[in-house]
């Protein structure tokens, strides 16, 4: 069973611009969750999608979306982009989302914003 | 803001030796979830406890959760040089469990 890959794997962007990161989770998994990790701040949960409806959402800015898709493949969008938001994003896909279901993590997208 | 907090940040051992990490949690949890990561890359998940689970075991791995001290161990016994890696607790953010909050992790060095 192939795993969760991100699409594009690095990225270089400028201020201001925007830019959208890709999630393809494993086959059957209808969640998708996202996350940010930087060296200051950790591991930082953005959000989560089930069948292609937001579940659940972190404490980040209207910048930062998402969307699934109805087969389960899901896009982040970050707009206006700072330089704090230089960072590894992880998504993260799981049978149902439940606390009780593993997650299992692509190799993430690492955004340098210049 | 974390929920996890993991003790100590750094940890350096000699293959064979047993590897111990400690992670604290604030708020009451259905579930507690330990992951590896390697150098920057995505996350490797573990094992899962339970909150009504006290000790769980997986290969060379022990885990013990303590929900009345809130904390949770987890135990690598006789390492090895691939154990290197990052090591993150996470737990439930909310009843839903859509969203995990990650502690800031224990960096684990075994040389051989």
């Amino acid at each position: 069973k192939a795993g969760v890959t991100q699409t594009p794997r690095y990225l270089i962007k400028t201020r201001g611009q925007q830019v959208t990161l890709s999630c393809s989770p494993i086959s059957g998994h209808r969640s998708v969750s996202w996350y940010q990790q930087t060296p200051g701040q950790g591991l930082q949960f953005l959000f989560e999608y089930f069948s292609e409806t937001q579940r659940n959402k972190g404490n980040f800015p209207g910048r930062f979306s998402g969307r699934q898709f109805s087969n389960s493949r899901s896009e982040m969008n970050v707009s206006t982009l700072e330089l704090g938001d230089s960072a590894l994003y992880l998504c993260a896909s799981s049978l149902r989302g439940q606390s009780y279901n593993e997650q299992f993590f692509g190799p993430g997208t690492r955004l340098t914003v210049l | 803001s974390q929920q996890g907090e993991e003790d100590p940040q750094a940890l350096s051992i000699q293959e064979g030796e047993n590897a111990t990490m400690n992670c604290s949690y604030k708020t009451s949890i259905n579930n507690l979830q330990w992951y590896r990561q390697n150098s920057g890359r995505g996350l490797v998940h573990l094992i899962l406890i339970r909150s009504n689970e006290r000790e769980k075991h997986s290969g060379r791995l022990r885990v013990t959760l303590d929900t009345s001290k809130k904390s949770s161990s987890l135990l690598i016994t006789a390492s090895r040089a691939a154990d290197t890696a990052s090591y993150f607790c996470a737990t439930d953010a909310d009843q839903a469990g859509t969203a995990l909050i990650f502690g800031k992790g224990t960096t684990l060095s075994v040389s051989s």
